[in-house]
């Protein structure tokens, strides 16, 4: 079982825009504002999306933006595109012993 | 532009030691955390510990008492040890850079992975 909580899957068709939820605790999520959103292409490396919760990297389209509320980050995608279709995933400090989890992956489907 | 790729073997035995290196090109180790994490087939991610270019590490506290994360600067190379495995172990690793104030590591993200590579563990 991950530390982080995502759904499973989640859905949207071309144009559309998802949300996808990553809830935590006040010792990780809730507590630090390090959380970071990776994508993942099959048999691919992860890429990072979004890092300090909201920032984004050079390269990655402004479709991507992230959010944090509570315990709670969040994901949004607008404007789906079939080249969204990944696997995504949260990450988190959560302090100086455990210091990194990651929730446990969302399946994106394009429609 | 930074480059890691991953080496090792892909077939590592149960109660033996896992070995993997990472190569840096594009850019110095230096000054930034170093960083193994792993993902069992069909599964999720999963951290398995730091190196700093110093020399300092972290681990993950549920693999702590099997692991040890080493660097060779004249190198530009990270490595990773992960001792008595089982079949549990078997995942795609990677390595990755983690971006990070000093003394804050953890407080970061990680930018650069390399593409993975596969470790069986099997007799």
């Amino acid at each position: 079982q991950s530390a982080l909580t995502q759904p499973r899957s989640v859905s949207g068709s071309p144009g559309q825009s998802v949300t996808i939820s990553c809830t935590g605790t006040s010792s990780d999520v809730g507590g630090y504002n390090y959380v970071s959103w990776y994508q993942q292409h099959p048999g691919k490396a992860p890429k990072l999306m979004i890092y300090d919760v909201s920032k984004r990297p050079s390269g990655v389209p402004d479709r991507f933006s992230g959010s944090k509320s509570g315990n709670t980050a969040s994901l949004t995608i607008s404007g789906l595109q079939a080249e969204d279709e990944a696997d995504y995933y949260c990450c988190s400090y959560a302090g100086s012993y455990i210091y990194v989890v990651f929730g446990g992956g969302t399946k994106l489907t394009v429609l | 532009q930074v480059q890691l790729q991953e080496s090792g073997p892909g077939l590592v035995k149960p109660s033996e030691t896992l070995s993997l290196t990472c190569t840096v090109s594009g850019g110095s180790i230096s000054s930034y955390y170093w960083s193994w994490i792993r993902q069992p087939p069909g599964k999720g991610l999963e951290w398995i510990g730091y190196i700093y270019y110093s020399g300092s590490t972290n681990y993950n506290p549920s693999l702590k008492s099997r692991v040890t994360i080493s660097v060779d600067t004249s190198k530009n190379q990270f490595s990773l040890k992960l001792s008595s495995v089982t079949a549990a172990d078997t995942a795609v690793y990677y390595c990755a850079r983690h971006v990070s104030k000093v003394g804050a590591v953890g407080r970061g993200y990680f930018d650069y992975w390399g593409q993975g590579t596969l470790v069986t563990v099997s007799s």
